[in-house]
């Protein structure tokens, strides 16, 4: 079974440059996350698809920031335009229910962003 | 509202010696609690979950976190460290209720261990 993959591992832009970020979850899962790592920092949410609807968005930044999930499949996050503060990792998440006490996510590589 | 602490950023320990990752939470609800560990260049994989059953959960590659509720604790330990164990931990809370929601992170202890 495939994992979670993300495209691409490492992107460089200049400030002000917009970037795209795509997520291919685990086939099947209906549910996609995306988190962010600033350097230095903890790992933090972002926001919460279910299938092509957005469930909870409440991490996500500022309006720079645009997710999609076009028919429930894979996701992009767009970052338009960028800023030095964006850099980081994007981490994209998939889970399935398997069991009653919490789903577990599956998490890809995730993006390295340099914003120069 | 939800927090975690790991109580140490670091953690240097020899190959063949015990291992202990500290980890406190706060939560308003009972808590699902989650040790992850990313190896570098890879993805974060999930060592072990607490989700209210036994309070002492084994994990994958020997180790195992036990849930302290009157300490608000969640330490990860192992008996003998592994070379292949160097890597960050981070762990994890969400509230039980809230299932398939956002995972909260801590700040992460990146583990050495020396030959």
């Amino acid at each position: 079974e495939a994992g979670v993959t993300q495209f691409p591992s490492h992107s460089v832009i200049e400030k002000g440059q917009t970037v795209t970020l795509r997520c291919d979850p685990i086939s099947g899962h209906d549910n996609l996350y995306w988190y962010r790592r600033v350097m230095g920092k903890e790992i933090k949410f972002l926001l919460h698809f279910v299938k092509e609807s957005k469930q909870d968005e409440s991490g996500m930044p500022n309006n720079r920031f645009l997710a999609e999930r076009t028919g429930g499949t894979y996701s992009t996050l767009k970052v338009q335009p960028a800023e030095l503060e964006d850099s980081g990792v994007y981490f994209c998440a998939s889970s399935q229910v398997i069991s009653k006490g919490g789903r577990e996510q599956y998490f890809g590589p995730g993006t390295r962003l340099t914003v120069t | 509202a939800q927090s975690v602490t790991q109580l140490d950023s670091h953690v240097s320990v020899s190959e063949g010696t015990p291992v202990l990752l500290r980890c406190n939470y706060s939560s308003s609800y009972s808590p699902s609690l989650f040790w992850y560990v990313q190896h570098p260049n890879k993805g974060l994989q999930l060592l072990l979950k607490y989700t209210s059953a036994a309070t002492l959960v084994k994990g994958i590659n020997g180790f195992e976190a036990e849930f302290k509720k009157s300490e608000t604790s969640f330490h990860l330990t192992k008996p003998s460290a592994h070379m292949s164990d160097a890597a960050e931990y981070f762990c994890v809370v969400t509230p039980f209720y809230n299932q398939g929601g956002k995972l909260i992170f801590g700040q992460g202890t990146e583990l050495s261990v020396k030959p």
